[in-house]
């Protein structure tokens, strides 16, 4: 069974600008969770999507932004990126009726320059 | 608000045991987790407990919950050199869908 992909995988942007970051979950899954990983904040969670819904957010400015869509796959998108944007940003999966097993992807790289 | 707190750094040479510690604040955690983490690469699952247990083991690994004094650890026994990574203790509420994590252990085996 496929994991929880995630494209791109490393991206480049400039202060000002918008990004999308895209999120595939493993087959079967409905829930999709977003978090941040950083070297001073270290994991935090951005939010969480069921059925095209967000059902959860963290404490992240109104910059940051999700969507899912029919087919589970989700996206992010964050606008007028700040260099303190620069961080890892991690995908997870889950079963409906597991939510305590989440899978991760391998995650986007995105550096703000 | 949750707060999650790991030491930074363990070393042990190959073969030995390793003990990586927790603690955590939320007295109403439902759930526990481990995750590690490898150079360049997302969090891969190793395990979680439910609140009500206080201990689980799979195969190499066995989590200890001492739920009164809030205190999680993961036990490796016959540490390899590949288990060298960072690893992430979390905790989560009943829904399981959103995670507070701690700062990560770094983990080295020397051979």
């Amino acid at each position: 069974k496929a994991g929880v992909t995630q494209t791109p995988r490393y991206l480049i942007k400039t202060r000002g600008q918008q990004v999308t970051l895209s999120c595939s979950p493993i087959s079967g899954h409905r829930s999709v969770s977003w978090y941040q990983q950083t070297p001073g904040q270290g994991l935090q969670f951005l939010f969480e999507y069921f059925s095209e819904t967000q059902r959860n957010k963290g404490n992240f400015p109104g910059r940051f932004s999700g969507r899912q869509f029919s087919n589970s796959r989700s996206e992010m998108n964050v606008s007028t990126l700040e260099l303190g944007d620069s961080a890892l940003y991690l995908c997870a999966s889950s079963f409906a009726n597991r939510p305590y097993e989440q899978y991760f992807g391998p995650g986007t790289r995105l550096t703000v320059t | 608000g949750e707060d999650v707190e790991q030491s930074l750094f363990l070393s042990v040479r190959e073969g030995d045991s390793s003990v990586i510690n927790c603690t955590y604040t939320d007295s109403s955690s439902t759930y526990l987790y481990w995750y590690k983490q490898e150079p360049g690469a997302g969090l891969q699952l190793l395990t979680y407990i439910f609140s009500n247990m206080d201990m689980k083991q799979d195969q190499r690994l066995t989590v200890l919950l001492n739920k009164k004094d809030k205190h999680l650890s993961l036990r490796i026994a016959d540490t390899q050199t590949g288990d060298s990574a960072i690893y992430f203790c979390a905790e989560s509420n009943n829904a399981g869908n959103m995670l507070t994590f701690g700062g990560g252990t770094r983990l080295m085996v020397k051979p």
